[in-house]
Order: structure tokens, then sequence, then C-alpha cells
């Protein structure tokens, strides 16, 4: 079964843009997190959707957003882009039950220029 | 806030068995105990977990204290492959939250010839 993707692996953008990534997760999860890592703050949740709604939400200004797709395909967005968003943005994903374990992409490094 | 406590960094010879400790004092009777590593700049890489009972699988033994108030990641045989961050996770089963994962600082084991 294949793992977590994420796209793109890295990407370079400027202040004042606006980025979106994208996340699939493992066949059959409906359950999509996102997180940020700086080395600075460290791991940090951004929010979960599940089934095309957004389930929970980390502590992140509005510029940051996501959404869910029916096939369970999620993007995150980030406009606005600031110098602090440089960051490896990681999506994971989970199976049905709240139970099951957690598993993460590579991570799409971004930098702000 | 993390609800667990990890030594920063630690050093392991190859070969011998890395013993990485946690402590989640205030664990509640529906958290689990979860392990993730990351490798340098790689997706955290799920590891183990457990309720209350040690649990074994091909990568790690775990073994949680019988008061549930710490817990011990025991890699039995390391390598230099081993040499990561690894982050010990209290999650709460509660079908709502059961996908924000708080991860802390972690244990940045060193595996040395």
């Amino acid at each position: 079964k294949a793992g977590v993707t994420q796209t793109p692996r890295y990407l370079i953008k400027t202040r004042g843009q606006q980025v979106t990534l994208s996340c699939s997760p493992i066949s059959g999860h409906r359950s999509v997190s996102w997180y940020q890592q700086t080395p600075g703050q460290g791991l940090q949740f951004l929010f979960e959707y599940f089934s095309e709604t957004q389930r929970n939400k980390g502590n992140f200004p509005g510029r940051f957003s996501g959404r869910q797709f029916s096939n369970s395909r999620s993007e995150m967005n980030v406009s606005t882009l600031e110098l602090g968003d440089s960051a490896l943005y990681l999506c994971a994903s989970t199976g049905l039950a709240a139970t099951d374990t957690q598993y993460f992409g590579p991570g799409t490094r971004l930098t702000v220029l | 806030d993390a609800k667990t406590t990890q030594p920063p960094s630690m050093d392991c010879a190859e070969g011998r068995a890395a013993n990485l400790p946690c402590n989640h004092s205030t664990i509640s009777g529906n958290e689990y105990v979860y392990w993730y590593r990351q490798i340098h700049s790689q997706g955290p890489q799920y590891i183990i977990h457990g309720l209350k009972n040690n649990e074994t699988n091909e990568m790690a033994s775990l073994i949680i204290t019988e008061d549930r108030k710490s817990s011990t990641l025991i890699l039995p045989h390391a390598t230099l492959r081993d040499t990561a961050v690894y982050y010990c996770i209290v999650r709460d089963l509660n079908t709502g939250t059961a996908s924000k994962l708080t991860f802390g600082t972690g244990t940045r084991l060193q595996v040395t010839l």
C-alpha cells in the first residue's frame, strides 16, 4: 500500500505571494492532518480534515487554510506569505478508527524569500 | 503544551540497546503512549504505541510502568541508521481530537561506532 505523498517536495516563494501544497493520504484513509515544523517552534498542528470537513484547528492565523476533496486528497493554502512561514509542512493521514495510527508524508519544504 | 518530558539528547554505541525514557505523569486513563522518530528533515516515522501493557514489534519494545506515568522505548540493537529525534506523544482517543498530535522537543539519539 502506498504511503502518504506530498507535492511539491520543495518550493521557493517570495513575501506576499500565496502557495498551495497538496497531500494524498494512504488509500482508504479519510482523515488528513497538517503540521508545520520550524526550528524555533518545532512540530505544530495546523488543522485536520475528515470527510471534507475541518474537524480540528490549531492556533494559526487565518492566512493558513485548507480543504479536502471527496477522494480524501487535501490541499493547504498560505496566503500573503511571510518570512516566518518558511518551514517543513507535513501531512499525515489516519484511518477510520480513532485508534488508528497516524502516518506522515515526507513533507514539503517551503522557503520564503 | 506537550504532556511529555524527554531528555534532550542521548548517545548510544552501535550494536548496544538504546533506552529512551519518557515522563508522562499527567496521562489519563484512555490516553495511549505513541513513539515516532524523525530522521533529518524527513516526515516522522511511527514506531510503536501502547496503553498499559508492554509492546514489541519489529522495530522496538515499549515498556510502560504500572502507574503509566512513564515509559521507555527500547531499540534492542541500535545502528547508525537509528540516529534521529525520537518523540514520545500522549494521544487522546477522543474521536474528535485523536488526530491532533502534540509533539514536544523529543530526544536526539546519536548512535556512534
